[in-house]
């Protein structure tokens, strides 16, 4: 398995302004994903952090609004700016995948943004 | 794309009964198929895979769940349900190939009564 850690844990943003949430892995995993959680329902998938490239954005996210970093096998970054209310949700951080081969994924303990 | 469905929003039951979660995909190929439960204020902890083979798969906490084709279903059961079980249960499917990649169902609220 897979032990995953996020951060930060929980913060409270003024509309606006941006936060970046980071989530190290301590193992090289293949996929890293972020998922968005909002309050009462079920994960979305925000995005496929790709190392070294682009991020792969499903329907209704966008580069501007979630920008995602994946520098190594081990690390990634998500940032959610200009922030709204609406955007007060948990961001899970999840990995799966070795080198060998498939693996199911693995969470983070997530982020609770709060906007006010 | 694939699909999940969990009929059930909320289940209450008493402590000691038997329970049965539902769990319905849609998906061409065999599909990755898990459960996942978050307690309250918690992050997800996975309960049980089926990736191939025996398609009645045990997970920890004494849960299991059998994968049947024919219905497109992965239904969650445990014979004795305990207080501490009480949380959201989440099923998930994953596309072939990327096994991590997941499309959650609604979730399940699960309320057990003492």
């Amino acid at each position: 398995s897979a032990v995953i850690s996020q951060k930060p844990s929980r913060d409270i943003c003024q509309r606006g302004t941006s936060l970046t949430i980071q989530c190290q892995v301590d193992s090289q995993v293949t996929m890293m994903f972020w998922y968005r959680q909002q309050p009462g329902q079920s994960l979305t998938l925000i995005a496929t952090a790709n190392q070294g490239s682009e991020a792969t954005y499903e329907s209704g996210f966008v580069i501007d609004k979630f920008p995602i970093s994946r520098p190594n096998l081990t690390f990634s970054t998500l940032t959610v700016s200009n922030m709204s209310p609406e955007d007060s949700s948990i961001y899970l951080c999840s990995v799966g995948g070795t080198q060998t081969g498939n693996t199911e994924a693995f969470f983070g303990q997530g982020t609770r943004l709060t906007v006010v | 794309a694939q699909s999940v469905t969990q009929p059930d929003i909320h289940i209450t039951v008493s402590e000691g009964a038997s329970l049965e979660l539902r769990c319905n995909y849609s998906y061409g190929a065999t599909p990755y198929l898990f459960w996942y439960v978050q307690s309250p204020g918690q992050g997800l902890q996975l309960l049980l895979k089926y990736f191939s083979g025996d398609t009645l798969v045990q997970g920890i906490k004494g849960f299991e769940a059998e994968f049947k084709r024919s219905q497109s279903s992965f239904n969650l059961r445990k014979p004795s349900v305990h207080w501490s079980d009480a949380a959201e249960y989440f099923c998930a499917v994953g596309a072939a190939g990327t096994a991590s990649k997941l499309t959650f169902g609604t979730g399940t609220r699960l309320q057990v009564t003492l």
